[in-house]
């Protein structure tokens, strides 16, 4: 499968806890996001990167929440001391970049966090 | 504010019955507006965009400015159109999605 890989695809975590989740995009996309899912809800926009730069963060990142880039390949959304409002499935994409018909965001399955 | 509306949560038809699912936005530039779609146990995807005015597996959705709109239409329905049905709209050039809350379509044989 050559499309967008999250890992892990669960994580059962206890409040408090620090968690961590990969996203590996498609090869040679440059821009790469991270939205959150609540049951009922559309996803939503919480961060993005062009290469290895972020660009923009939502106000829905909290300061426990930490998204790299480094080489400007994978990606990883850390959240530190979780709640249990954290709870939802956390989304990657990416896009070319390129402008126009390139700005098509390919998904990833998703990572399911679960506070308890 | 940028906002995306879907009024339905669940729209159920039968097979052969023509569909509309409805979608609503607010933004005051010229967005770029999308059908993404989430058939079971699949990840999301791009259904359609209306910069392509593409017919994808069947369905169009025109975007109408005066009222702000994005419907998406299929004259007639299959069971493999059941799946979870999200709008959404980026700002001109940029990739930043704002999605509506989704309409999960039911089409019954």
């Amino acid at each position: 499968d050559t499309g967008v890989s999250q890992n892990p695809r669960h994580k059962i975590t206890k409040r408090g806890q620090n968690v961590t989740f990969r996203c590996d995009p498609i090869s040679e996309h440059n821009r790469l996001y991270w939205y959150r899912q609540t049951l009922g809800q559309g996803p939503e926009f919480l961060t993005y990167f062009q290469n290895e730069a972020q660009l923009e963060k939502s106000r829905l990142l909290s300061d426990r929440f930490s998204a790299e880039r480094p080489k400007g390949s994978f990606s990883t959304l850390e959240i530190q001391r979780t709640e249990q409002g954290d709870s939802a499935m956390y989304l990657c994409a990416s896009s070319p970049g390129t402008g126009g018909l390139n700005t098509e965001a390919f998904f990833g399955q998703g990572t399911r966090l679960t506070v308890v | 504010a940028q906002r995306v509306t879907q009024p339905e949560k669940l729209l159920s038809v039968f097979k052969g019955a023509p569909v509309e699912l409805k979608c609503n936005y607010s933004y005051s530039g010229s967005p770029e507006l999308f059908w993404y779609v989430q058939y079971s146990r699949q990840r999301l995807q791009l259904l359609l965009r209306h910069i392509s005015r593409e017919s994808i597996k069947g369905f169009t959705a025109d975007l109408n400015k005066g009222e702000t709109s994005f419907h998406l239409k299929k004259p007639f329905a299959q069971e493999e159109d059941s799946a979870m049905y999200y709008c959404a709209l980026s700002r001109y050039n940029t990739d930043k999605l704002i999605f509506g809350t989704g309409t999960r379509l039911q089409v019954f044989p």
